[in-house]
């Protein structure tokens, strides 16, 4: 079955290290990827999206990701986190009219 | 770009009542739209989707329902809530890219006591 896999429930990082998510997808042939991000209590933004054509994808607030067909993944990084931050994070992909989530990834910035 | 709204923001409700919530669209026409529920540690469940007015495609068996009564409204209800109901309800629209491209609202949050 199509799914998004985030193997991370939970991660802990010092304000001003580099942060990657992972994200592993199954799907036939090259999906939709997104990643977004929610903050506590609010609704979800999109950070950043690959369809097609150059790997590596730039997004908002300093974010990128790599599609990496070989590996199936489509991990997000930053490098260098912000107490800001500190959120919920989802991969997703999207199929026939339908977004669907990973389980998602929460993040803890410290001081 | 859109904006999604989304009422009530919060709301508790006894086993065995009903439930309306309601969720419009601005700065977009014809958008598919989606209702989203997420419960504590479980991520986002896909309930509903429509394509247009009065076409719903239910994604999970359950005791709720969706309507879309106008283009850019989109209704979730239920005749009865269960304790199982309680959670986050996130309504979303890509604004007919057809891509998952999605905005959200700031969802409702439903508490069944």
């Amino acid at each position: 079955a199509q799914s998004v896999t985030q193997p991370d429930i939970h991660i802990t990082v010092s304000e001003g290290a580099s942060l990657e998510l992972r994200c592993n997808y199954s799907y036939g042939a090259t999906p939709y990827l997104f990643w977004y991000v929610q903050s506590p209590g609010q609704g979800l933004q999109l950070l950043l999206k690959y369809f097609s054509g150059d790997t590596l994808v730039q997004g908002i607030k300093g974010f990128e990701a790599e599609f990496k067909r070989s590996q199936s993944s489509f991990n997000l990084r930053k490098p260098s986190v912000h107490w800001s931050d500190a959120a919920e994070y989802f991969c997703a992909f999207f199929n026939d009219y339908k977004l669907s989530f990973g389980a998602g990834t929460t993040v803890t910035v410290r001081a | 770009s859109q904006t999604i709204h989304q009422w009530p923001a919060t709301l508790v409700q006894p086993v065995g009542s009903p439930l309306s919530l309601e969720c419009t669209v601005e700065g977009t026409s014809n958008p598919n739209l989606y209702w989203y529920r997420q419960a504590a540690g479980r991520g986002l469940q896909l309930l509903f989707y429509s394509v247009g007015i009065g076409q719903i495609s239910s994604e999970v068996p359950q005791n709720l329902s969706a309507s879309r009564p106008q283009d850019r409204q989109f209704i979730l209800s239920s005749k009865k809530l269960l304790l199982s109901d309680s959670g986050f309800y996130l309504c979303a629209s890509d604004g007919r890219s057809n891509t998952g491209e999605l905005f959200f609202g700031e969802g409702s949050r439903l508490t069944v006591l």
